[in-house]
């Protein structure tokens, strides 16, 4: 399975926005890029996904570099009930379909 | 509410006791994944099933068994628990294309 690489930590403002990178250089051209996160003693949720083409829905926008080496998810407002990890995944689009779990972002929303 | 179900929520076994982690869907999702998660570190896959009547192990097999009872019933056996078993255990399914997998709430597995 290819690997992602993703701060441990950050840390943003109530209301602001938050970029959260994610670099997977070993990518291959059938993996996409899928984020969930991990609010606290929670099983994790699913957050996006996509491919190539940059994408939105309700809870967050992911954009995707040309080369597919690296991501961001981005959060337009943060609010206090953001604060989690976040955990950018590879999945292949045929097999199995696992999902292998790195250690993730831990993100803290001050007030 | 449609969803993963998981039971029991909390768990408190002796060494070498044995006990069985229940999960049940009502999505019609093909899938079904169990996974642990020790302190502060990410989840780890036990076992899988891809579908009805088949299943694999993940990462970190050793010391659990997996029945896939029918479409909807995924459940995990600890035979002769280990205080290394002390964890928190997902449950989580997923139907085909590429949407994303529903997680349940977890149970807290404490093995003294």
């Amino acid at each position: 399975d290819a690997k992602t690489t993703q701060p441990n930590s950050m840390e943003s403002n109530e209301e602001e926005p938050v970029h959260l990178p994610c670099n997977h250089s070993t990518i291959s051209g059938t993996d996409y890029i899928h984020w969930y996160r991990q609010l606290p003693s929670q099983g994790p949720e699913y957050v996006i996904h996509g491919l190539t083409s940059n994408v939105n829905n309700r809870m967050a926008s992911l954009a995707i570099a040309e080369d597919r080496k690296s991501s961001t998810l981005i959060l337009h407002r943060a609010t206090l009930r953001d604060a989690a990890v976040y955990y950018c995944i590879l999945r292949l689009i045929q097999g199995a379909q696992k999902l292998v779990f790195g250690q993730g972002t831990r993100l803290t929303i001050n007030p | 509410n449609a969803g993963v179900t998981q039971t029991p929520k909390f768990q408190v076994l002796k060494t070498g006791q044995s006990m069985t982690l229940q999960c049940a869907q009502d999505m019609n999702h093909n899938s079904m994944y169990w996974y642990r998660q020790d302190p502060g570190m990410g989840l780890r896959l036990i076992y899988y099933s891809a579908s009805e009547g088949t299943t694999d192990k993940g990462e970190v097999p050793n010391g659990y068994n997996v029945s896939r009872l029918n479409k909807r019933e995924f459940s995990l056996r600890l035979e002769s628990a280990a205080p290394s078993q002390t964890s928190v255990y997902f449950c989580a399914s997923m139907g085909t294309g590429l949407e994303g997998y529903t997680f349940g709430s977890g149970t807290r597995l404490t093995v003294v």
